[in-house]
């Protein structure tokens, strides 16, 4: 069974703090691949990030960046100098590899950046 | 180029009523899945196709919910004798293959009354 828990339901910070959404998930399988979604209020998902399970580097992109930790099972997501744009509901996701793909998704945390 | 397209929109009906939602994949991509999202939840994976085929049925959450995929391309969610308990939007992605990143279509608002 896999499982993804995104403990922080909702989080409020104040525009240019930093900030780091937690991921921690669980899986048997040995090769899998995670990712990041952000959903803002206009409703649609947007792919932020992939990493596989061999690929332990950590990652970033402009004000993004990951940090995977296998010993730790976690793969969070940190956002340098917030801003309101950055608001949206982001989720973490589990995806198994071989022939019986299921993908599992966090209940996903709501970032809300206050000008 | 054109990215997931999903019909309807939105969807009314009464209970009892059975209702088809459709797919549109991006072009080329083999994996198409059917998530559903409740108010304010997460998503709930329901079906995985790879090509035409989906090797694992066990998530839709009942035997009134059905899907399938025709030409590795469009797929249609069915759901038969619709319950109040069925209101969600309902996802589409499609991926170039399994364990890539998904791109997601806008959705499909279905509320059953």
């Amino acid at each position: 069974a896999q499982k993804v828990t995104q403990a922080q339901t909702e989080i409020s910070v104040v525009e240019k703090e930093d900030v780091t959404l937690d991921c921690v998930y669980e899986t048997r399988d040995t090769t899998y691949y995670l990712f990041w979604y952000k959903q803002p209020p206009s409703g649609e998902l947007v792919f932020l990030i992939r990493r596989n399970s061999f690929d332990e580097q950590n990652e970033i992109s402009g004000r993004y960046s990951w940090n995977f930790q296998k010993s730790t099972s976690s793969f969070n997501f940190t956002i340098t100098a917030s801003q309101v744009v950055d608001s949206a509901v982001y989720f973490c996701a589990l995806n198994n590899s071989g022939g019986y793909q299921k993908v599992t998704f966090g209940t996903g945390t709501k970032l809300q950046v206050i000008p | 180029g054109a990215g997931v397209s999903q019909s309807p929109s939105n969807k009314v009906t009464e209970k009892g009523k059975d209702v088809e939602l459709r797919c549109d994949p991006i072009s080329g991509h083999t994996a198409l899945y059917w998530y559903r999202q409740s108010l304010g939840q997460g998503l709930e994976f329901l079906i995985y196709f790879q090509g035409n085929s989906a090797p694992d049925k066990s998530g839709l959450p009942s035997d009134r919910f059905s899907a399938e995929r025709t030409g590795g391309s469009v797929s249609t969610l069915t759901i038969q004798r619709t319950q109040q308990e069925d209101s969600a939007v309902y996802l589409c992605a499609s991926s170039l293959d399994g364990g890539h990143e998904q791109y997601f279509g806008p959705g499909t608002r279905l509320t059953v009354t």
